[in-house]
């Protein structure tokens, strides 16, 4: 099945600098990669998303890679702030059928000091 | 529109006993998806289902179940509890097969 790994584990940046959390994932079948944002006490909320047929993905401070050919993918986040601090997952999905489900990876805890 | 809701929120059981969890997705989505969430394993797929019907099941034993009701609201149901069993259990849910939205989560400690 579908593995992910993500690094790094934690992250700890100067609010203004960047934010750079990589994952790699294992079956080349995967088309759809999401990243979500978890803070104490909720649910994860996705912040953005790519798909297979596209290399990359920009929200305002929030951006996301993909190469196929390596098979991984980025977020980054740029003029980063306090409120960015929380636990960030990636995540992969295959096309569908007994693929269809998000394999996650194990997150990086992102604190940005003020 | 409504999140994705899930109840109850927090949740106290004893080894051995069982529990029942609810979900109930955003309105006109038929997908429900289960997660497990725990600090040694992170999420992990439990289940999935849509339109009434389990298409596609993680790597957990047979004491971990679920069904959906017609109107896409979802269950899942963990029989003869173990300590181990103590986590986050989270319900998302996606229109078709897109992008999958998270409810807050059930706290589960099992005693």
């Amino acid at each position: 099945g579908e593995n992910v790994e993500q690094h790094p584990s934690t992250l700890s940046v100067q609010e203004g600098d960047s934010a750079v959390i990589k994952c790699t994932y294992s079956d080349s079948a995967s088309n759809y990669f999401p990243w979500y944002k978890q803070e104490l006490g909720k649910g994860p909320q996705l912040i953005i998303d790519i798909r297979s047929n596209v290399g990359e993905k920009k929200d305002q401070r929030i951006a996301v890679t993909l190469n196929k050919t390596a098979k991984h993918f980025s977020l980054h986040i740029t003029e980063t702030q306090p409120e960015d601090s929380a636990v960030y997952f990636c995540a992969a999905k295959g096309s569908g059928g007994s693929n269809y489900k998000l394999t996650f990876g194990k997150g990086t805890l992102l604190t940005v000091n003020p | 529109k409504a999140g994705v809701t899930q109840t109850p929120r927090y949740l106290i059981k004893t080894r051995g006993q069982q529990v029942t969890l609810s979900c109930s997705p955003i309105s006109g989505h038929r997908s429900v998806s289960w997660y497990q969430q725990t600090p040694g394993q992170g999420l992990q797929f439990l289940f999935e289902y849509f339109s009434e019907t389990q298409r596609n099941k993680g790597n957990f034993p047979g004491r971990f179940s679920g069904r959906q009701f017609s109107n896409s609201r979802s269950e899942m149901n963990v029989s003869t509890l173990e300590l181990g069993d103590s986590a986050l259990y989270l319900c998302a849910s996606s229109h078709r097969e897109e992008t999958q939205y998270f409810g807050p989560g059930t706290r589960l400690l099992v005693l």
